[in-house]
């Protein structure tokens, strides 16, 4: 089976950028999201196609991707960012959903 | 608005089934995808699979092939996730989620999940 693979924490002060990676072999060739996921929440999409903001999301987050790797860059973190983060993407044929592990962002 | 309602609470028993129901309002039915994604007690995410509401085609997770059927009725705007041969290892909170067919705009509405616990 296909996996994604993100580093399981990160810590990160009120105001400092906070960034999480996630690794895939077919992510070069599949269109990758983010999601947030607040405790006793359902999650909510935060990013969509690599590095699109679905409407009412804040500016501060925001997407990239470099070869096998994509990257959630958090900008000015707050304390309401403290939150869950998965990101999610399909396998080289397009037919398989697959998230990643999860990463728990704490705000220290 | 739009939403995806799910239904309460389930307690079910070791191989018996499980069936939950995940109402559309609000959008064109079948112009989205419907996916299942469940989350075990301190866990991650996991995708199980997807129904497209327009023809009824289904695409399982290797994982859950042969225990995992996904249903649709467009008369309600509901579609169905029944999972067979239950273990305790099936005990997770069962969410649906929508993603509108031919466009990559991701899961971007959630129902509010579904809690199966399996215990004999």
């Amino acid at each position: 089976s296909y996996d994604l693979t993100q580093p399981p924490s990160v810590s990160v002060s009120p105001g400092q950028t906070a960034r999480i990676t996630c690794s895939g072999d077919a992510l070069p060739k599949q269109d990758a999201y983010w999601y947030q996921q607040k405790a006793g929440q359902a999650p909510v999409l935060v990013i969509y196609k690599d590095n699109e903001r679905p409407s009412g999301i804040p500016e501060r987050f925001s997407g990239s991707r470099s070869g096998t790797t994509v990257t959630l860059t958090i900008s000015g973190v707050q304390a309401e960012d403290e939150a869950d983060y998965y990101c999610q993407s399909a396998d080289s044929s397009g037919t398989y959903r697959v998230f990643g592990g999860g990463t728990k962002m704490t705000v220290l | 608005q739009v939403q995806l309602v799910q239904s309460g609470a389930e307690v079910t028993k070791p191989g018996a089934s499980v069936k939950v129901p995940c109402k559309a309002s609000g959008y064109t039915f079948t112009s989205y995808y419907i996916h299942w994604v469940r989350q075990a007690p301190g866990q991650g995410l996991e995708w199980m699979g997807l129904i497209n509401p327009s023809g009824g085609r289904t695409t399982y997770a290797q994982k859950f092939k042969g225990r995992l059927t996904m249903t649709r009725d467009t008369s309600t705007s509901t579609v169905y996730m029944d999972l067979s041969s239950l273990t305790s290892e099936d005990t997770a909170v069962y969410y649906c989620a929508r993603d509108e067919v031919g466009y990559p705009y991701g899961m971007d509405v959630w129902g509010q999940g579904t809690t199966v616990t399996v215990s004999s």
